[in-house]
């Protein structure tokens, strides 16, 4: 398994510019997740799904779109892309599992990250 | 939604012990307690998970008072490898649709020769 991939690692934008960041997940996971990462800072969730064709807001939508036409791919795209959406974007999947006698619980698996640079 | 405080820093050396306290005072009855580790420019990776008592595996134990207010990631003889963030998160999708991760500013643990 590759787990969770995402192309590219690397990009300059010029301000005003679009552009999709990719994430693709082998591991059937019906939940995906879309994250950005400032510089010494916490992941902030963008966008999440919870299966195919449905997907939800986080705590910071603005600016973003996204996708879910399958189960593997959740693409995140900027439309107009801004200064203040320099920054590290990990794109993430998980699943529920239980074990005996306890809540459902979920772990997430990260892929390595899309640095973003809008100039 | 359960918010979590945890140190922003912390500081240990080779061989060591290491005990990372997370406050989540509150935390719902269904909610598990999971710990991420994250290295310079990659994404998070999981460490370990746990509802009450004691969990343990192959890289670190997790201690979980009674009330589940609080918890402790025990790291075991620290490598210089170990240098990294660690996230705690409290809650995940089986809380509910309205589950939003906060993954916070972690605490950065950073381990001397």
């Amino acid at each position: 398994n590759a787990g969770v991939t995402q192309t590219p690692k690397f990009r300059i934008l010029k301000i005003g510019q679009s552009m999709t960041l990719q994430c693709t997940q082998d591991m059937n996971h019906n939940y995906m997740y879309w994250y950005r990462q400032d510089p010494g800072m916490g992941l902030k969730l963008i966008y999440y799904s919870v299966g195919a064709g449905i997907t939800d807001k986080g705590e910071v939508p603005n600016g973003y779109n996204v996708s879910r036409s399958t189960t593997e791919d959740f693409p995140l795209r900027l439309e107009l892309a801004a200064p203040s959406q320099t920054s590290v974007y990990f794109c993430a999947s998980s699943y529920l599992h239980r074990d005996r006698g306890l809540p459902y619980r979920e772990t997430q698996y990260f892929g390595p990250g899309t640095r973003l640079l809008v100039l | 939604l359960a918010k979590t405080t945890q140190p922003i820093s912390m500081d240990s050396y080779e061989g060591q012990e290491v005990n990372i306290t997370c406050s989540h005072n509150n935390i719902a009855t269904n909610d598990y307690i999971t710990w991420y580790q994250q290295f310079p420019s990659q994404g998070p990776r999981f460490i370990i998970q746990g509802y009450k008592t004691k969990v343990t595996n192959e890289v670190a134990s997790l201690f979980i008072p009674a009330d589940r207010k609080s918890s402790t990631l025990s790291l075991p003889r620290v490598s210089l490898s170990d240098t990294a963030v660690y996230y705690c998160l409290v809650g995940d999708r089986a809380s509910g649709g309205s589950y939003i991760p906060t993954f916070g500013r972690g605490t950065s643990l950073i381990v001397h020769p």
